[in-house]
């Protein structure tokens, strides 16, 4: 069984740039939700995606988007970078209506 | 407002002694509650959860004890070993399979 992987490790990107990360949900899964991690923090529920489509939708502004493909991975595109998007993104992956959601290693974020 | 507060923010335990850290929750949408476990570098690995029908749920060292009245509820590591040393993070879900994040605990089990 192939657990849930994340693409890159680290990024490193300037004021204004627009990244897109990706994610790969574990073996028999078919729902994605990401979640953005700052410093120190618990890590905070951005969006999740069922069937290709957005289901449910945390505190974020629309310039975090994202895409689930039919092979139910995932990517999270973030445009218009602030410096306070500097973070770890994780994403899950879980079995719709299951509770159990299990996380990638996540994408270390730097915004200069 | 969906919150759950986490307490302490870091704990110091001597091998071989008891960890507890607590929680408290608003919602009482909450219909589960898990625990994750995040070494440094990693992404929160699943520990236990628990449901709110239920008032403890053991699994090895780990313990959930759930409060549903007082809305609380806590992780009891039983025979903390320096392995264990790592960042704890209540959570709890609605229906809507949002997981909503305590702050975390910085737990350091010394040898």
């Amino acid at each position: 069984e192939t657990g849930v992987t994340q693409s890159p490790t680290h990024l490193i990107k300037t004021r204004g740039q627009q990244v897109t990360l990706r994610c790969s949900s574990q073996s028999g899964h078919n729902t994605v939700s990401w979640y953005q991690q700052a410093l120190g923090q618990g890590p905070q529920f951005i969006f999740q995606y069922y069937r290709e489509e957005e289901n449910g939708r945390g505190n974020f502004p629309p310039r975090f988007s994202g895409l689930q493909f039919p092979n139910y991975s995932s990517e999270l595109n973030v445009n218009a970078l602030e410096l306070d998007d500097s973070a770890l993104y994780l994403c899950a992956s879980s079995l719709f209506g299951v509770n159990e959601q299990f996380f990638g290693p996540g994408t270390r974020l730097t915004v200069l | 407002q969906q919150q759950v507060k986490q307490s302490p923010q870091s704990l110091i335990v001597q091998k071989g002694g008891i960890s507890i850290i607590n929680c408290a929750y608003e919602n009482t949408a909450f219909d589960y509650f898990p625990w994750y476990q995040q070494f440094p570098g990693k992404g929160p690995a699943l520990l236990i959860a628990i449901r709110p029908d239920v008032s403890e749920k053991k699994e090895g060292r780990f313990t959930i004890s759930f409060n549903k009245s007082a809305k609380q509820f806590s992780l009891h590591i039983m025979d903390s070993q320096p392995g264990d040393s790592a960042t704890y993070f209540c959570a709890a879900e609605n229906a809507g399979n949002m997981l909503t994040f305590g702050g975390g605990t910085r737990l350091m089990v010394k040898p």
